[in-house]
């Protein structure tokens, strides 16, 4: 299958501080790349689609302005948490969609904001 | 829009014996259905998915059927083995408009020795 990483893999950062974390596709060509939260024992929650060359598509009840993403290439989409609060500490996965349509994931990025 | 539903939430089976997790969804246009297995602490990975132009997919251990009249889809695995526990998640989306992928709530798999 193909491979997208993600960087950093844990991060921790003080209240009010941004934070941004990278997603790469390896070894093809992704203009859909999704975000996507994760709290313990709970299934994959979507946040946002990026498309490259365009703005996000933001799920309901997910501040964009708090949550920056930028797709400025076909292997590159950053996630930024402005102003991070204690409560967005989570799990980040994203996942990129190769040109037959199957979506791999990142190994995600455990943010803690203390 | 899809909204998929899985079952059961948690499911144990003693080892080599078989393991059956069904979805449903709701949206009939749908037509493209992965099934993402997740150990602790890692990435989701696709193991299998299946397209609406086929009712059955194997893959070794694992197979996957699909039946479109009742929008229903299901993983089989056969000869359970302990690295087989993890939480499996199965998706439903539509590739003909490009939407995004809508998962179950997760399916935790113990296979007990």
């Amino acid at each position: 299958g193909a491979v997208v990483s993600q960087h950093p893999s844990r991060v921790i950062c003080k209240s009010g501080t941004s934070v941004k974390i990278e997603c790469r596709s390896l070894d093809f060509q992704a203009t859909t790349m999704f975000w996507y939260r994760q709290f313990p024992k709970q299934s994959l929650m979507l946040m946002a689609t990026s498309n490259e060359g365009s703005k996000a598509t933001y799920e309901q009840g997910v501040e964009k302005d708090k949550f920056l993403i930028n797709h400025a290439s076909l292997t590159l989409s950053t996630l930024t948490v402005t102003s991070a609060h204690p409560e967005d500490s989570s799990f980040y996965i994203c996942s990129a969609r190769d040109p037959i349509y199957e979506q791999y994931f990142g190994p995600g990025t455990r943010l803690t904001v203390t | 829009g899809e909204n998929v539903e899985q079952h059961p939430s948690t499911l144990s089976v003693q080892e080599g014996d078989s393991a059956v997790i069904k979805c449903t969804y709701s949206d009939s246009a749908s037509n493209y259905f992965p099934w993402y297995k997740q150990e602790l602490g890692k990435r989701p990975q696709l193991i299998i998915d299946i397209r609406s132009n086929v009712g059955e997919k194997k893959d070794q251990r694992i197979a996957v059927t699909l039946n479109k009249t009742a929008k229903h889809f299901s993983l089989h695995i056969t000869e359970t083995q302990p690295e087989d526990s993890a939480v499996y998640f199965c998706a439903a989306s539509n590739m003909n408009r490009d939407d995004k992928i809508i998962f179950g709530k997760g399916t935790r798999l113990h296979i007990l020795p």
